[in-house]
């Protein structure tokens, strides 16, 4: 199976600061990987997903960006943050090629003041 | 526009019962569906998932039991026990994309 490593685990950060939380995957090759967040009692929102290097898929309209330098490697950036940026942000990695098990990291938890 | 759904946010069982967990999807399309379980500050576990040419799968005591007609899933759990408290998402997977939906979770409370 495969290993999700995510970083930082927890983050306190102002408004209008930036931001790169990173998440890497071992076990696997060529990796189908995805940015979930989930805000404060909510369910998991779909943020970008890449079916590989330097492929990168928007779900939901935002400050964020999302890139994949390498092939097991996907960062999660923002020039400025905003207050509703705060939230618990999960990194997810599922074989290439078909839709199987996605595996998560164990997340990373971001509040903006 | 809300692809999966669930709808009861919370749900309390005592132990040793049943515990249902439901889950509605709208895309047709979706041939793979996931449950997981959540506990706070940690990411989510994968727990039993189906594929949409079957209509059930089994492990242990957690049960999966797919009605594509109805585009319904359920999560059937006997005996429910207290360690199985937490949130429980239900996801859909698009094999055109490769996306997977989620739902917005059920906290599940089983009591002693």
């Amino acid at each position: 199976s495969q290993t999700i490593h995510q970083w930082p685990a927890t983050l306190v950060q102002p408004v209008g600061s930036p931001l790169s939380l990173e998440c890497t995957v071992e076990g696997t090759s060529n990796p189908n990987l995805y940015w979930y967040r989930q805000a404060a009692g909510r369910g998991l929102q779909l943020l970008f997903y890449s079916v590989g290097i330097g492929q990168i898929s928007s779900e939901v309209p935002q400050n964020l960006s999302a890139s994949r330098p390498q092939d097991r490697q996907f960062i999660l950036s923002s020039k400025k943050l905003l207050l509703s940026d705060s939230g618990f942000y999960l990194c997810a990695s599922g074989a290439s090629g078909y839709t199987g098990e996605l595996f998560f990291g164990e997340g990373s938890r971001l509040t903006v003041l | 526009d809300q692809q999966v759904k669930q709808n009861s946010p919370s749900l309390s069982v005592q132990e040793g019962r049943i515990s249902i967990l439901n889950c509605d999807y709208t895309n047709s399309m979706f041939d793979y569906f996931l449950w997981y379980k959540k506990y706070p500050a940690e990411g989510p576990t994968f727990l039993i998932s189906i594929s949409s040419i079957k209509d059930k799968n089994e492990d242990g005591r957690f049960t999966v039991f797919l009605n594509k007609s109805a585009k319904h899933l359920s999560l059937h759990i006997v005996p429910s026990q207290p360690g199985d408290s937490a949130v429980y998402f239900c996801a859909a997977s698009d094999p055109g994309t490769y996306k997977y939906i989620f739902g917005t979770g059920t906290r599940l409370k089983v009591l002693a």
